[in-house]
């Protein structure tokens, strides 16, 4: 069974650092990883798709890396704003998606 | 496009009440999926369909029955009520099923079983 793990479990940061967050993956027989921003009360709205023959993905400020071998991807977000407060989720998809818990980040102003 | 929409957005039932969640989308998508997010356990996958007429179980099926009738409705049914259940329920769809493809979510159903 696929088990989704995201440390640390929130993050708090000031405006204008850059923010690293980790998921890792039991078993790395994937067809991609898809990574998630939840708001308060909201529903999920996907950040980044990266296939499993893809090293990385970008959209903007955003960054996401994918080492299938070693069961790991990490997303980073340049040059935080308070905007960027949020949940991150991420998602494995080998046939069902298995989530982490989430990456609660808060950007200070 | 609406995207894939859920209603009601709230609701509160007693315990031994039965409901359905409505969850439709308007991408022709063949996949379609309900969760239940709870706090500090991640979404986990209830019931999904990999197109009218095919449904299956996922992780935690027990107490929700499922139907899909068309492309664009994938109902979640509770039968009886617990307070269990109380969570936050989204749909989800997917252009197909096991695929390289985007999921896109709806903005949830907030239960509350008392």
């Amino acid at each position: 069974k696929q088990e989704v793990t995201q440390i640390p479990a929130a993050l708090s940061v000031p405006e204008g650092e850059n923010l690293v967050l980790n998921c890792s993956f039991t078993d790395s027989a994937i067809y991609n990883l898809q990574w998630f921003r939840q708001d308060p009360g909201k529903g999920l709205t996907s950040l980044l798709l990266i296939q499993s023959s893809q090293r990385e993905q970008t959209s903007g400020r955003l960054n996401a890396s994918l080492d299938k071998s070693s069961g790991r991807s990490t997303l980073y977000i340049a040059a935080s704003q308070p905007g960027d407060s949020a949940t991150y989720l991420c998602a494995v998809n080998d046939y069902k998606l298995s989530f982490g818990a989430g990456t609660t980040v808060t950007v200070r102003a | 496009n609406a995207g894939v929409t859920q209603t009601p957005k709230f609701q509160v039932l007693k315990t031994g009440q039965s409901m359905t969640l409505q969850c439709a989308q308007d991408m022709n998508h063949e996949y379609m999926s309900w969760y239940r997010q709870d706090p500090g356990m991640g979404l986990r996958l209830i019931h999904y369909s990999v197109g009218a007429g095919i449904t299956d179980q996922g992780e935690v099926p027990n107490g929700y029955n499922v139907s899909r009738s068309t492309t664009e409705d994938f109902p979640l049914r509770l039968l009886s009520a617990a307070p269990s259940q109380t969570s936050v329920y989204f749909c989800a769809s997917s252009p197909r099923r096991g695929s390289l493809d985007e999921q896109f979510f709806g903005p949830g159903t907030r239960l509350t079983v008392l």
